[in-house]
């Protein structure tokens, strides 16, 4: 693939219930990032990657998110309890790394929770 | 705090003229600020960076450190550039630090 790919590209769930999110990043980046993008809100930055490492969890707002890297690439956002405040486009994006990098961003999935 | 700052939500501008979106950024170390831009249906992708101190379809950016800002000018606007452009601030060894975004509408 040429670039990043992130599916599903839209999901509805009901309150309560768990997502996963899933982020495939461009080969031989070893740098992968998750942000939340809301209405009004820009993007906030949610967890860093380097390979299969997350040195920065910062941004993960509560308990319920989390997310993992396997083999360097494939990358999955899990969110537990999904809340109606969680609605959001979720986007990945990967690099080669290291400050200044250009940073590749995903479609995005759009999240609502019902 | 790193910062970044677009005071416009929203701008509109006829086509041919000229546009500026203006972004302040906050952060005490040596700041690497970017431009990136998402069109319509469209992935968010980089415009430009001020390390390449390029011009990107038109645009530029300079980098002001005395007044701390990235803003993002166009002598001539074109409708194809309507767009949600954010102003990012790279710091660390990798984070970087987006602003809200401006929509840019430019009418025919």
């Amino acid at each position: 693939g040429a670039g990043v790919s992130q599916s599903p590209s839209n999901k509805v769930t009901e309150k309560g219930k768990d997502v996963e999110l899933r982020c495939d990043p461009i080969s031989g980046h070893t740098a992968l990032y998750w942000y939340r993008q809301s209405l009004g809100q820009g993007l906030e930055f949610l967890i860093y990657f380097q390979g299969n490492s997350a040195p920065d969890k910062s941004g993960l707002p509560s308990d319920r998110f989390s997310a993992e890297r396997t083999g360097g690439s494939v990358s999955t956002l899990t969110i537990q309890r999904t809340q109606q405040e969680d609605s959001a486009v979720y986007l990945c994006a990967s690099s080669l790394g290291g400050r200044g990098r250009e940073q590749y961003f995903g479609p995005g999935t759009r999240l609502t929770v019902t | 705090a790193q910062r970044v700052t677009q005071p416009e939500k929203l701008l509109s501008v006829f086509k041919g003229a000229p546009v500026e979106l203006k972004c302040n950024y906050s952060y005490s170390g040596s700041p690497e600020l970017f431009w990136y831009v998402q069109y319509s249906r469209q992935r968010l992708q980089l415009l430009l960076r001020h390390i390449s101190r390029e011009s990107i379809k038109g645009f530029t950016a300079d980098l002001n450190k005395g007044e701390t800002s990235f803003h993002l000018k166009k002598p001539f606007a074109q409708e194809e550039d309507s767009a949600m452009y954010y102003c990012a601030l790279g710091w660390g060894n990798y984070k970087l630090t987006f602003g809200k975004g401006t929509l840019l509408t430019v009418n025919p």
